[in-house]
């Protein structure tokens, strides 16, 4: 099976723009949770969905938002970017949640100026 | 949340050395899962251990768990330059819909050949 892709895999964005990322999940796969890096916050959880659902929301700003299509794939969001958004985003699939194995992407590398 | 701590920060063995690296946490868990990321590229799932499990092993991989303590520990026997990398628990706890899921800040193993 193809393992997660994310699109694109790197972005360079300037402050107050907008941003969408893609993740496209394992072939099977219902759930599909982000995830930001950073050098100063490591590894922090956004959102989880779930066939179409947000089931599980971290501890972000409105500003950051996701969605998941019929066929599991997902997208996140972010509008009026600053300079703290730039960070590397993972993003996750597994079979039915966070509660088994998670299978990570690349991810994808999105530098604010 | 329930974001689980990785003990030491950065660890530097010679090749062949076991390496010990620890997570704790601060409530009840249903699992705790150990990833390893290379050079800032996406996490690798290593071992699941659920919370009613003591201990797993996986080739050169064994982890324990004490829930009484609230750790778990992942060892790596006769290492190589290969384990080079970031560590990193993953708390899971609470059920599917409203839990909180976190990782820890990761544990930076060098291995010198």
């Amino acid at each position: 099976k193809a393992g997660v892709t994310q699109t694109p895999r790197y972005l360079i964005k300037t402050r107050g723009q907008q941003v969408t990322l893609s993740c496209s999940p394992i072939s099977g796969h219902r759930s599909v949770s982000w995830y930001q890096q950073t050098p100063g916050q490591g590894l922090q959880f956004l959102f989880e969905y779930f066939s179409e659902t947000q089931r599980n929301k971290g501890n972000f700003p409105g500003r950051f938002s996701g969605r998941q299509f019929s066929n599991s794939r997902s997208e996140m969001n972010v509008s009026t970017l600053e300079l703290g958004d730039s960070a590397l985003y993972l993003c996750a699939s597994s079979l039915v949640g966070t509660k088994e194995t998670q299978y990570f992407g690349p991810g994808t590398r999105l530098l604010v100026l | 949340s329930q974001q689980g701590e990785e003990d030491p920060q950065a660890l530097s063995i010679q090749e062949g050395e076991n390496a010990t690296m620890n997570c704790s946490y601060k409530t009840s868990i249903n699992n705790l899962q150990w990833y390893r990321q290379n050079s800032g590229r996406g996490l690798v799932h290593l071992i699941l251990i659920r919370s009613n499990e003591r201990e797993k092993h996986s080739g050169r991989l064994r982890v324990t768990l004490d829930t009484s303590k609230k750790s778990s520990s992942l060892l790596i026997t006769a290492s190589r330059a290969a384990d080079t990398a970031s560590y990193f628990c993953f708390i899971q706890a609470g059920e599917t819909s409203g839990s909180r899921l976190t990782f820890g800040e990761g544990t930076q193993l060098t291995v010198n050949p």
